[in-house]
């Protein structure tokens, strides 16, 4: 299995709170990225990153930032949770530079805004 | 607008049979096409993949094709087996740094 860790696995707050949550690998890959699944849109980006600082948005990134300091680590904010940020939220990480096209996931985050 | 369409939410296959999913898409920038395997409280496992310069891919039970003139791809899977009953997604790419673009996934029950 792909070396990758996300935290917290679950996770309940209120609206209106920030919410971080963290994705950390230990494949050394550049690519990492965020996404999220709700019942009937399968897995919608986020945003992604593809190297240190180096971030840029996805399909769905209104609501959220991320932020990449460390190769390793790639955390995802949610700057005041909302109800609609209800989802499981996924980190996968790519080792595209080796020319390999697939995406190993993590075990996923389950978040509740109530 | 939707680039990946995976038109069957569900599929029920018997066991031992031979399970079709399908999968379409609009994006003539999709050069390599994935399939992936979710089972429920995980995360997605890659499958199978394509690449945009063949017609076919085999791995063992699994065999992708793929009908670029159609933009239609399908996955097989011969003979089913209990432990298949997941959703699976496929997810296309176009080599881009934003990575794979997901269809909403079919369940697929294995019926024994």
């Amino acid at each position: 299995d792909a070396g990758i860790t996300q935290s917290p696995r679950h996770k309940v707050t209120e609206t209106g709170t920030p919410v971080t949550l963290r994705c950390h690998q230990t494949e050394n890959h550049r690519y990492m990225y965020w996404y999220r699944q709700d019942p009937g849109h399968g897995l919608r980006l986020i945003h992604y990153s593809y190297g240190v600082k180096d971030t840029d948005k996805g399909e769905v990134s209104d609501g959220y930032s991320v932020s990449r300091s460390k190769t390793e680590d790639f955390l995802l904010t949610l700057e005041s949770a909302t109800s609609s940020q209800t989802s499981v939220y996924f980190c996968a990480i790519s080792d595209r530079d080796r020319g390999r096209t697939e995406a190993f996931f993590g075990q996923g985050t389950r978040l509740t805004v109530v | 607008d939707q680039q990946v369409k995976q038109n069957s939410p569900s599929l029920s296959v018997q066991e031992g049979r031979i399970s079709i999913l399908n999968c379409d898409y609009t994006n003539s920038m999709f050069d390599y096409f994935l399939w992936y395997k979710k089972y429920p409280a995980e995360g997605p496992t890659f499958l199978i993949s394509i690449s945009s310069i063949k017609d076919k891919n085999e791995d063992g039970r699994f065999t992708v094709f793929l009908n670029k003139s159609a933009k239609h791809l399908s996955l097989h899977i011969v003979p089913s087996q209990p432990g298949d009953s997941a959703v699976y997604f496929c997810a296309p790419t176009g080599g881009g740094a934003d990575g794979l673009t997901f269809g909403k996934g079919t369940h697929l029950i294995i019926q024994p």
